[in-house]
């Protein structure tokens, strides 16, 4: 079965980094675009980034762009998150979520989500 | 940005009884492959969110016969028939159009 476990959150300081990872089993990962959404405490969900199958298109949020990177090593089926200059307005539930759809077909539904890894950033 | 809004965002529901949630768009969400990229999530409490309904209408594996989705272009309905308890959580609607994809504000839905 699909499994998507993400680690590496924690409690870090504003401006300082972090780096999340996403182990997937279960499906090809390398046939299937990834991306990452997030839940800030008692709020909604947000898409942060994507990153298509083999890597070669990367899309991001306005609220990111510039200091998150989305990358995969297809290698290890993992999925990663380098998130840089870190804000409070950062402070979030970060899930790991696959698509639906295989290869380049068009569309960005998600069809399984990780169980999420909290991300607090505070002084 | 496409933007999602959803209506009502609190839904007490008597089990037993339907409800319903409805998701517009800023734009429409057909594509030119015919397809229309409308998805419905619900995240039930402490779990993450779960598929529903993608491409408006399309039941997910696994997900009750009385949930169903409608709609076309830029306004959209999820229906659930003889609610259950274990149907309480927030529903989201989501475009899977285009980069940045947005979600709706959420609906909570509750038993009376």
């Amino acid at each position: 079965q699909v499994q998507l476990v993400e680690s590496g959150g924690g409690v870090v300081q504003p401006g300082t980094s972090l780096r999340l990872s996403c182990a997937a089993s279960g499906f090809t990962f390398n046939t299937y675009g990834v991306q990452w959404v997030r839940q800030a405490p008692g709020k909604g969900l947000e898409w942060v980034a994507f990153i298509s199958f083999q890597g070669s298109n990367q899309y991001y949020a306005d609220s990111v762009k510039g200091r998150f990177s989305i990358s995969r090593d297809d290698s290890k089926n993992t999925l990663y998150l380098q998130m840089n200059s870190l804000r409070a307005e950062d402070t979030a539930v970060y899930y790991c979520a696959k698509l639906r759809h295989s290869y380049d077909s068009s569309g960005f539904t998600i069809d399984y989500w990780g169980q999420g890894s909290p991300v607090t950033v505070s002084s | 940005d496409i933007v999602m809004t959803q209506s009502p965002l609190s839904l007490p529901v008597t089990p037993g009884e339907s409800a319903s949630i409805s998701c517009r768009s800023s734009q429409s969400l057909l594509y030119s492959n015919g397809n229309t990229y409308l998805d419905w999530y619900l995240q039930k409490p402490g779990q993450s969110p779960q598929l529903l309904i993608y491409l408006a209408s399309n039941r997910a594996s696994g997900v009750p016969d009385r949930f169903s989705g409608s709609g076309s272009g830029t306004d959209f309905t999820l229906k659930i028939s003889r609610v259950e308890a274990e149907d309480v959580g927030v529903y989201y609607c989501m475009q899977a159009l285009q980069t940045p994809i947005t979600f709706g504000q959420g609906t909570r839905l509750e038993i009376k």
